[in-house]
C-alpha cells in the first residue's frame, strides 16, 4: 500500500524559497495534492493534480511531481505561509495523506 | 458562498454509536462526491470514506471498514456517516469535504469546520 513519508518540520527565512518533499514508492506516477491547515482552522487545498492551483491560492505556491517525491515550493515565503502542509495522493480508491510537514518562517 | 457544516459530534462511551451529518450549501450537491476526513488530537489527517455523486459507490480506509458506514441524500444536500463501535482511537475532529466530480482527479475542494468526537467512558 501506498505510504507518503514527509519531513516533521521546514524551516525558511521570510522572503526565501521553501521546499516541502512528499516521498512515496511510485508517487510520480499518481497524482499529488498539498493542503494547508493553519491552528484551528480547516485544511485548505493548495495545489491539485501536481502543480495546479486552486483559484484563490497565490502565485508563490508551485508544485511538482516525478520519481518518488511530490514537492511544494513557496517562493518568497510570507508569515501568513506559516502552517502546517499535507500531501496526498490515491491509492487505487483509497486516499492516503502524508504526516504533514509544519512551515515555520523566521 | 459554499458551506459544509458538520453536526452530531460529542462525547461518547467505547462500543457505542453516533451519526455524524454534514450540510451543504452553495453549491449543486449532486455535481459532488463526498469525503470524511478525521484529525486525532495533535495528528495529522486521515482519510476515512467516500461517497460517489448518485450514492452507487462507497470506498472506506481499513481503519474503519466494517464499523463506519457513509450514506447522503440528494434530497437534502446531507452526507451522514454512521459509526459503530467507537473505541477511543476514533477520538478526533471528523471534517467532511466535497469532490467535484468534473475534477481529473478526486480533491478535497471544500472543507466544513468539523465536528469533535471523543469516546471515553
Amino acid at each position: 500500500s501506498l505510504d507518503l513519508t514527509q519531513p516533521p518540520s521546514v524551516s525558511v527565512s521570510p522572503g526565501q524559497t521553501a521546499s516541502i518533499p512528499c516521498f512515496g514508492d511510485g508517487l510520480g506516477d499518481k497524482y499529488a495534492c498539498w493542503y494547508q491547515q493553519k491552528p484551528g482552522q480547516s485544511p485548505v487545498l493548495v495545489m491539485y493534480q501536481d502543480s495546479k492551483r486552486p483559484s484563490g491560492i497565490p502565485e508563490r505556491f508551485s508544485g511538482s511531481n516525478s520519481g518518488n517525491t511530490a514537492t511544494l515550493t513557496i517562493s518568497g515565503t510570507q508569515a501568513m505561509d506559516e502552517a502546517d502542509y499535507y500531501c496526498q495522493a490515491w491509492d487505487s480508491s483509497i486516499a492516503v495523506f502524508g504526516g504533514g510537514t509544519k512551515l515555520t518562517v523566521l | 458562498e459554499v458551506q459544509l457544516v458538520e453536526s452530531g459530534g460529542g462525547l461518547v462511551q467505547p462500543g457505542r454509536s453516533l451519526r455524524l451529518s454534514c450540510a451543504v450549501s452553495g453549491l449543486t450537491f449532486s455535481d459532488y462526491w463526498m469525503h470524511w476526513v478525521r484529525q486525532a488530537p495533535g495528528k495529522g489527517l486521515e482519510w476515512l470514506s467516500r461517497i460517489n455523486d448518485d450514492d452507487s459507490d462507497t470506498s472506506y480506509a481499513d481503519s474503519v471498514k466494517g464499523r463506519f458506514i457513509i450514506s447522503r441524500d440528494n434530497a437534502k444536500n446531507t452526507v451522514y456517516l454512521q459509526m459503530n463501535s467507537l473505541r477511543a482511537d476514533d477520538t478526533a475532529v471528523y471534517y467532511c469535504s466535497a469532490d467535484p466530480l468534473q475534477s481529473t482527479a478526486r480533491i478535497f475542494d471544500y472543507w466544513g469546520l468539523g465536528t469533535q468526537v471523543t469516546v471515553s467512558s
